[in-house]
C-alpha cells in the first residue's frame, strides 16, 4: 500500500518568510510524528499526534513552529518567520494501533532557509 | 547528554565481513529499539527492532539488548556493499503514551568490494 507522502520535496525560503510542510500518513494510522533532522545528525523529535490530538509538542524548538492535524489524517507543520537554524530535513512518521512503536517514515522534506 | 549515543564512524569492511554496529542509551525507561537504516538523501528505513534482552535475528541482521548494560547492537553477517549507509539507532521509552523515538547520530558503514 501507500507510504508516508509528504510534500513539498524540497523548499528554498528566504529569512523571514513563512513555510507550511504537509504530511499524508499512512491510511488507518493513528499516531502521527513530526522529526526535525539537520545535516549529520539523528532526527529530533518534533511533536506527536493521536488522531487529531496534539499531545506532545515538547520537541518543537520555539514559537514559530506550529503544527496541526485538524481531522486526524493530514498533517501541517507550520514555520513563521523563518530562520537559517531551520535549515534541515523535516521528516513525518506514522504508526498504527497495533504496533504503536514501529513508525513509518516519510520521504522528508529538505528546507533551506537563504 | 544525548540519550542514545552510538560512535559516529566511519565504520568501514571488506565485503562479507560482519560489520558490527554499537549503541548505548541513558534512559532506564526504555523498552524498545529500532535501527534504521538511511542511505544518502533518503528517510530513514526501520529493519529491526527487540524489545526483550538476548538476540534476534531476521536474515542477515542480529540485533542485540542487554537492558542491565543500557546496550543495543546490530551485527550484518556476508556485508554487502548495498549495506553501505548511515545506521540510526533508536529507543522508545513507552511507559506514557507517546511513542517517540529518541535517536543516536548514526554510524556511517562502509561496505568495500
Amino acid at each position: 500500500g501507500a507510504g508516508v507522502s509528504q510534500s513539498p520535496r524540497y523548499k528554498v525560503a528566504k529569512r523571514g518568510q513563512d513555510v507550511a510542510l504537509r504530511c499524508d500518513p499512512i491510511s488507518g494510522h493513528v499516531s502521527l510524528f513530526w522529526y526535525q533532522q539537520a545535516l549529520g545528525q539523528g532526527p529530533e523529535f518534533l511533536t506527536y499526534f493521536q488522531n487529531e490530538a496534539q499531545l506532545d509538542k515538547s520537541g518543537l524548538p520555539s514559537d514559530r513552529f506550529f503544527a496541526e492535524r485538524p481531522e486526524g489524517s493530514v498533517s501541517t507543520l507550520k514555520i513563521q518567520r523563518t530562520q537559517q537554524e531551520d535549515s534541515a530535513v523535516y521528516l513525518c512518521a506514522s504508526s498504527s494501533p497495533t504496533e504503536a512503536d514501529t513508525q513509518y517514515f516519510g520521504p522528508g522534506t529538505r528546507l533551506t532557509v537563504l | 547528554q544525548k540519550e542514545v549515543e552510538q560512535n559516529s564512524g566511519p565504520l568501514s569492511v571488506p565485503e562479507g565481513a560482519i560489520a558490527s554496529l554499537n549503541c548505548t542509551y541513558s534512559d532506564r525507561g526504555s523498552q524498545s529499539f529500532f535501527w534504521y537504516r538511511q542511505y544518502s538523501g533518503k528517510s530513514p528505513e526501520l529493519i529491526m527492532f527487540i524489545y526483550s534482552n538476548g538476540d534476534k535475528e531476521d536474515g542477515r541482521f542480529t540485533a542485540q539488548l542487554n537492558k542491565a548494560s543500557q546496550y543495543v547492537s546490530l551485527l550484518i553477517r556476508d556485508s554487502q556493499p548495498s549495506d553501505s549507509a548511515t545506521y540510526l539507532c533508536a529507543g522508545v521509552n513507552s511507559g506514557g503514551s507517546n511513542y517517540k523515538l529518541t535517536f543516536g547520530k548514526g554510524t556511517l558503514l562502509t561496505v568495500n568490494p
